[in-house]
Parts: structure tokens; sequence; C-alpha cells
């Protein structure tokens, strides 16, 4: 069974400083990642996703993430954090041999100025 | 194109009462996804539905189901409320490939009392 662990339930940092959130997965065979941000009462958005190839994935609103195959991580960062950054932000894994996509528990991420 | 688009936004059900929810995907989309979200369990996978067929399923009790109609637009049922039962329930539409990311639209909020 596939599994995703974010093992910080919140991150704190300072407006232009550097912004990492956690990921780690448990899948059979290679994976396919995603990375979701989530503001007050609203739906999941789509930053970006791993399929293969580079290890190093760009997504939306400056957002990047480092899939690491030997540490089974796909960490989300950022180089310099906007206080709009503020939000819940969730990673995901779906093995390619198909099944369900399976979310982390989500890492609340505030941004102060 | 439009987004996912959930109806009702907002819902108050007494416990025992059903209640059907609804969810119409982004055009061409032949994934809906579904998935119950609360502060304590986070994100769960109800089901999945491709071309009118359930291709996954989660792990919840058979007051829940679901159905996709030939447009992709999809309903779920949930019978026999319970308290437990309250929370945000997301749909989340897809092109259905693997690697294909989930597009959410902005749930809905039940609440049973």
């Amino acid at each position: 069974a596939q599994s995703v662990a974010q093992p910080e339930d919140q991150v704190n940092v300072a407006e232009g400083n550097p912004l990492t959130v956690k990921c780690t997965y448990s899948v059979s065979g290679n994976p396919y990642l995603f990375w979701y941000v989530q503001y007050p009462n609203r739906g999941l958005q789509f930053l970006l996703k791993y399929i293969t190839g580079d290890n190093l994935v760009k997504g939306s609103y400056g957002f990047e993430a480092e899939f690491n195959k030997s540490q089974t991580s796909f960490h989300l960062k950022k180089p310099s954090a906007l206080v709009s950054d503020s939000a819940l932000y969730f990673c995901a894994v779906r093995p390619t041999a198909g099944n369900k996509l399976t979310f982390g528990g989500g890492t609340r991420v505030l941004v102060k100025p | 194109k439009a987004g996912v688009t959930q109806t009702p936004r907002y819902l108050i059900k007494t416990r025992g009462q059903q209640v059907t929810l609804s969810c119409s995907p982004i055009s061409g989309h032949r994934s809906v996804s579904w998935y119950q979200q609360t502060p304590g369990q986070g994100l769960q996978f109800l089901f999945e539905y491709f071309s009118e067929t359930q291709r996954n399923k989660g792990n919840f009790p058979g007051r829940f189901s679901g159905r996709q109609f030939s447009n992709s637009r999809s309903e779920m049922n949930v019978s026999t409320l319970e308290l437990g039962d309250s929370a945000l329930y997301l749909c989340a539409s897809s092109e259905g490939q693997d690697n294909s990311p989930l597009h959410f639209g902005n749930g809905t909020r039940l609440t049973v009392t």
C-alpha cells in the first residue's frame, strides 16, 4: 500500500526567506508525485508534478520540488516566500501501475511579514 | 475553460437523512474523483469514476455511493447520515491518465446535526 508523510504540521518562515515543505513517500514501483495548495474555503490547486526525468521540477507561483529516489522524498521549495504563500500544502503519490491518488496529512505554511 | 463546479456549496442535514452532492468536471475530463476532508482525518479518498465506471474505491461504508453520467458529471450520495459525516466533500476531475493532475472544485461543506 502506498503512503505519504508530511512530518511537519506547520512551517513558519519570514517573508523573503526560503521555504521548504517536506514530503516522504512509500510506494511499490516508480511513483507519480504531486504537490497541491489549499487556501481557506477553497479546493486544492495543483502546483507541480514529477513523472520521470529531471529530479528538479518547476511549478506554478515560483515553487519547485526535488525528487530524491534514494531518500524517497519530494520536498517542495520556494527561494523567497511571500505572505500570500500562507496556506495548506499537500503532497500526493500515485503508483505508475495505477491506483488511487494518496495524500499526505498536509502542512500549514505561515509566512510572516 | 470553466473549472470544476460543485453544488451545493453548503448543506445542513439531520442525522438519518440522505444527501446527494453534484459535480460538473472540466470539459473533456473523463475521470472524476471524490474526497472527504476533515480536520482529524485529512483527505480521504472515496471513489473514482472513469467513463461511467467506478475505477477505484476507498475504505468507506456502503452508505457512501456515487455514479457518473455519460456527460462525465458525477453525483455522490450518502444515506443514513451520521454526525461523523460532517466534512468538506471535494470533487476533482482529470483527463484520466495516472500522471494527470487532479483539478478540484471548491467543495460542498456538509454539516450533520
